[in-house]
């Protein structure tokens, strides 16, 4: 099955800075979503995007849907210890069967130092 | 509360066995999903179903099996044909598709390993 290209794969950061992380695919997606997913815990949603060239927040995540439907990326300001853990990128295709499927990128590992 | 609960949270199994595990969802989602994550990858489909008594195999459904006869439940069988069945299952439900609730919700996993 298809993947998408995510970077980077980890990131070590201290508290306080910000960061940045994107996804690409060589398909076109009408839908980005971007996941965290704490150690032994499912994925939970933070950011869903739906339109191309979108810009969307969710207190200090930033997620943006490329114009060329290609392509997104999420920034984190300011960064506290409890970012910690794996952001996965999701994009979901065209289909008007009404089956949704989701292709996840391969995640991007947050460590943040206090 | 509403929510999608799998189980068990940690399962084994022996060489040669089936294993079933569990998932449950109370948001009157007609689809669900599941998924395989392995160490340093992403989430891989193996089954899913759009509504009650329909399900197709995902990307990855070699040794695998479910079924769908309730809407709340999606149980998947790790049958003895899966030979590396050592993995992290996460189940997924979705709302209807002309809705705010068009987004796939997990549950909080089961860790397989094998004896």
């Amino acid at each position: 099955g298809q993947q998408l290209n995510q970077s980077p794969q980890s990131m070590f950061i201290q508290e306080g800075e910000d960061v940045s992380m994107n996804c690409t695919s060589s398909s076109i997606f009408n839908t980005w979503l971007w996941y965290k997913q704490d150690p032994g815990e499912g994925p939970v949603l933070l950011i869903a995007l739906y339109k191309a060239g979108e810009l969307t927040s969710n207190g200090r995540l930033t997620a943006q849907f490329g114009i060329t439907r290609k392509d997104s990326f999420l920034n984190i300001s300011a960064s506290i210890p409890s970012d910690v853990g794996i952001y996965f990128c999701a994009g979901r295709d065209r289909s008007n069967t009404g089956f949704q499927k989701l292709v996840f990128g391969t995640g991007t590992r947050l460590l943040v130092s206090p | 509360d509403g929510g999608i609960t799998q189980s068990p949270k940690y399962l084994f199994r022996k060489e040669g066995q089936n294993v079933t595990l569990s998932c449950e969802q109370n948001l009157n989602h007609d689809a669900m999903y599941w998924y395989r994550q392995d160490p340093g990858q992403g989430l891989r489909l193996i089954y899913y179903s759009q509504i009650v008594n329909d399900f197709q195999k995902g990307d990855i459904a070699e040794g695998y099996s479910v079924s769908r006869e309730k809407k709340e439940s999606f149980p998947l069988t790790v049958t003895s044909a899966q030979k590396n069945p050592t993995a992290f299952y996460l189940c997924a439900s979705r709302g209807p598709v002309r809705g705010i609730e068009n987004i796939q919700y997990f549950g909080a996993g089961t860790r397989l390993s094998v004896l």
